[in-house]
Formats: C-alpha cells, structure tokens, sequence
C-alpha cells in the first residue's frame, strides 16, 4: 500500500471549515483513499473513502486531486467533538483487507 | 443493535502469566482485526482473520496468538506477558474486503 503524508497537528476555529490536507504521492491506480479518526480513548471511527472523484456523506467532504496524489477531507462546520486524530489511509481493494495506520494530524477545534 | 464488544476494559497482569482478550462481534463480519496502540506509534496491526480457522500475523505479531472457532469471536492470546506489551488494544471487524472497519472500545492491558 502506499504511504501517506499529514501534518501533525492543525487547529481550527469552532464553526469554521477544517481542512485536513494528506499527501500520497506514490498512490496506484487501484488504490481508495480512507479517512478514519479517533476521539480520544475511543476506537477509530471510518469516516470517508474514494477513488478518484469527490466524496460527501454526513460527516464530511473527501477531494481527490485530479491526478490523485494529494486528497484533503473537509469538516463543514468544525465543532468541539471533532477534536481527535485523524488518520489517512490508502489501500489496495482486494483481499487484503488490513489497515496499515500512519500516525495522523491531530486536530484541535479551538472554542 | 449490531455492536463489537472488548472485555476486560482494563486488566493489569505479572510478567509471565498468560493473558488472553476477548472480541466478539454480533454483526456476522467474516474479517477481523487486532491493533495495538501505544504513545508515538499509532494503531499496529497484531493480527486478522478473513473467516472461522484462518489467522493471518500482522506486522507486530510476535508474542501473541489468536484463533478463530468461529465467526463472532477472534479471542487474543499473550502466552507469556511481557512489560513491552503494556499497550490499549483495539478489536475490529468488516463485513467484506474494502468496506468500513468497525473498532471497538478498546482494552488497556498493563503488566507488571
């Protein structure tokens, strides 16, 4: 699987859009782009995958670049609860279906 | 409602005792995992299970074990604890290759 680049660390303005750049340079062509996160003392949350085109569930935005190697995810509206650490995957669709996790951008909403 | 559960929550244990977690999954997922996470390293995979009797290592599968008698449950096994696997353990399932894993809570598992 290729590997992924993020920020350590990022805050961001309650009520404002918070967005979470992830660097995947070396992405294959059959390989999704994941996006999971974790609250601390929680188990990690899916929030979003896709391919190749742009991404939106009640969650959040996934945008792909055209040529697919950068991808940023997009909290709308950034609340408190959103403090965690958020964690982008790339992963080869087939019966391989573990997760290799890097280490993520940890997210500060600030109040 | 479908849920993954981890028991103990918390379990401290002696150096050299055999120390085993439990997951168990009631939404009949055929795949699932076990990670450890410890303070700058994130979330490491131990070891999975596509279906009943297939175990796979993961990439820190070195003093543990798992089996798989069936589909609810991927029990891990430490034979002989050591203070190097005082860590927080995370169980999770998917349905199928490709979707969503679902974690669960987690267990923080301390040795003396």
């Amino acid at each position: 699987d290729a590997k992924t680049t993020q920020p350590p660390s990022m805050d961001c303005a309650e009520g404002r859009a918070a967005n979470l750049p992830c660097n995947h340079s070396t992405i294959s062509g059959n390989e999704y782009v994941y996006w999971y996160r974790q609250i601390h003392s929680q188990g990690p949350q899916y929030i979003i995958h896709g391919l190749k085109n742009n991404e939106t569930n009640e969650m959040a935005s996934l945008i792909i670049t055209e040529d697919r190697k950068s991808s940023t995810l997009i909290l709308p509206h950034a609340t408190l609860r959103d403090t965690a650490v958020y964690y982008c995957i790339v992963r080869v669709m087939n019966r391989d279906d573990k997760i290799i996790f890097g280490k993520g951008t940890r997210l500060h909403i600030l109040p | 409602d479908a849920e993954i559960t981890q028991s103990p929550r918390h379990k401290i244990t002696e150096t050299g005792r055999q120390v085993t977690l439990a997951c168990h999954q009631t939404w009949n997922h055929n795949n699932m995992f076990w990670y450890r996470q410890d303070l700058g390293h994130g979330l490491r995979l131990i070891h999975y299970s596509y279906g009943v009797h297939d175990t796979n290592k993961g990439e820190v599968s070195d003093g543990y074990s798992v089996s798989r008698s069936n589909t609810e449950d991927l029990p891990l096994t430490l034979e002989s604890a050591a203070s190097s696997q005082t860590s927080v353990y995370f169980c999770a399932s998917t349905a199928s290759v490709g979707n969503e894993q679902f974690f669960g809570p987690g267990t923080r598992l301390t040795v003396l």
